[in-house]
């Protein structure tokens, strides 16, 4: 059975920093791409960052870049995302997703709640 | 504002069909076969149901079936059932360079 597994979420202050991590099993980890996808309260879905398979590429959207890292480690079989300076407008439920390179989306985690706020 | 234009809600009755549309533009929808469709119940995880326009993924009611037009998607479902109440959005591949995916706003869809 496929299952991804997010932690690492919480409350922090605006301009501080966090580290989610998305385990996974049921599947071999490192031929798949990951992405994060994210969802503000009562908001839609955003894509955030994704990376291929073999961790040579990564790619972000506009408004985390230079901001968040998304990163793996094939031999744990976990994806990770630094965030660093938060904003308020960075709180969301964040979903780590399998991908079927970015054609599609398979497999979802259960999603883990960041909230940036002082 | 999100990249794929959808309609904020839908309604049906048990029984009746109806279809969500998702339109985009030929940088993602009208210019690559890679439409996917997630529905998402309150407080879970979105669930696959559509990809690659009009594949079911195994275990996904036959009752859900996609189709495109041009730089319009449409997610069509029929036999409504009250467990068919939902979030549903769509989601495109795109080929602006910052990223990978771009997703629709997401549709309600209430079974009345």
């Amino acid at each position: 059975e496929v299952q991804l597994v997010e932690s690492g979420g919480g409350l922090v202050q605006p301009g501080g920093s966090l580290r989610l991590s998305c385990a996974v099993s049921g599947f071999t980890f490192g031929t798949y791409w990951m992405h994060w996808v994210r969802q503000a309260p009562e908001k839609g879905l955003v894509w955030v960052s994704r990376i291929k398979a073999d961790g040579t590429g990564t790619s972000h959207a506009d408004s985390v870049k230079g901001r968040f890292t998304i990163s793996r480690d094939n031999a744990k079989s976990t994806l990770y995302l630094q965030m660093n300076s938060l904003r308020a407008e960075d709180t969301a439920v964040y979903y780590c997703a399998r991908g079927i390179t970015a054609r599609y989306f398979d497999y979802w985690g259960q999603g883990i709640l960041v909230t940036v706020s002082s | 504002q999100s990249a794929l234009t959808q309609p904020a809600s839908v309604s049906g009755s048990p029984g009746q069909s109806i279809t969500i549309s998702c339109t985009g533009t030929s940088s993602d929808v009208g210019g690559y076969n890679f439409v996917s469709w997630y529905q998402q119940h309150p407080g879970k995880a979105p669930k696959l149901m559509i990809y690659e326009v009009s594949n079911r993924p195994s275990g996904v009611s036959n009752r859900f079936s996609g189709s495109k037009s041009g730089n319009t998607a449409s997610l069509t479902i029929s036999g409504l059932q009250a467990e068919d109440e939902a979030d549903y959005y769509c989601s495109s591949y795109t080929s602006i360079s910052t990223l990978d995916v771009v997703f629709g706003g997401g549709t309600k869809l209430t079974v009345l």
